[in-house]
């Protein structure tokens, strides 16, 4: 089935040891996400990739930076974790209908935990 | 500025009882409202997109409706597999690729 793999699914790290989470996809789609959600609220956008055009979100911290060296993967990259950045981290794709992004299918979601 | 409203927080029903999920939102213009189911430890999951005002989508219990202020999502009969969160998630015509989302509503449902 064509779909959305989040790896890892979990991720211990320290205090300012840098973590990478990755996104694969096999439905082709052109547009990328990449969310932060913590408990009991709306998933936050953190950037956004239109084929390789990167868009980051103005209140995304300079901690937090993202690769997509192809269509089909995409990268997370945090290079200094902090104990208020431990979330589910959530990648999403969406095709492009009529111009439009469309409907976002998500991953399973990494959850990172910051000691 | 763009905003979505979810409410209730929290919803617990018994098996059977039927109620409804309320996403008010505030755009400069709607291209679309999406509702999308999310279990815990899992990224949610798409259940339904609504266009114009007056439209409505059905599937198994769950029926979506949607006014120029306002969605909701019925759920009909409910069975203890219906437990979940509802994210609500709006998209304006002002940004091509961008989604506000709701904070959701967390059904919990008794058998």
């Amino acid at each position: 089935d064509a779909m959305v793999i989040q790896n890892p699914r979990y991720q211990v790290t320290q205090f300012g040891k840098p973590v990478t989470l990755s996104c694969s996809q096999t439905l082709n789609h052109n547009v990328m996400y990449w969310y932060q959600q913590k408990s009991s609220q709306a998933p936050k956008l953190l950037f956004h990739y239109y084929d390789k055009d990167f868009n980051n979100e103005a209140d995304t911290p300079d901690n937090f930076q993202s690769r997509r060296p192809n269509t089909s993967f995409c990268f997370l990259d945090i290079r200094s974790p902090g104990l208020g950045d431990a979330a589910m981290y959530l990648c999403a794709t969406s095709p492009l209908t009529g111009g439009w992004a469309n409907v976002l299918t998500f991953g399973a979601g990494s959850r990172l935990t910051v000691l | 500025e763009d905003q979505v409203t979810q409410s209730p927080e929290a919803l617990r029903l018994q098996e059977g009882e039927s109620s409804s999920l309320n996403c008010s939102y505030t755009v400069s213009g709607l291209r679309g409202l999406f509702w999308y189911r999310q279990d815990p430890g899992k990224g949610p999951e798409f259940l339904f997109t609504l266009y114009s005002a007056g439209e409505e989508k059905e599937k198994e219990r769950l029926k979506a409706t949607l006014t120029k202020k306002e969605s909701f999502l019925h759920i009909t009969a409910p069975k203890p597999e219906d437990s979940a969160t509802y994210l609500c998630a709006v998209q304006s015509t002002s940004g091509t690729y961008k989604y506000i989302f709701g904070t959701g509503t967390r059904l919990k449902v008794l058998a």
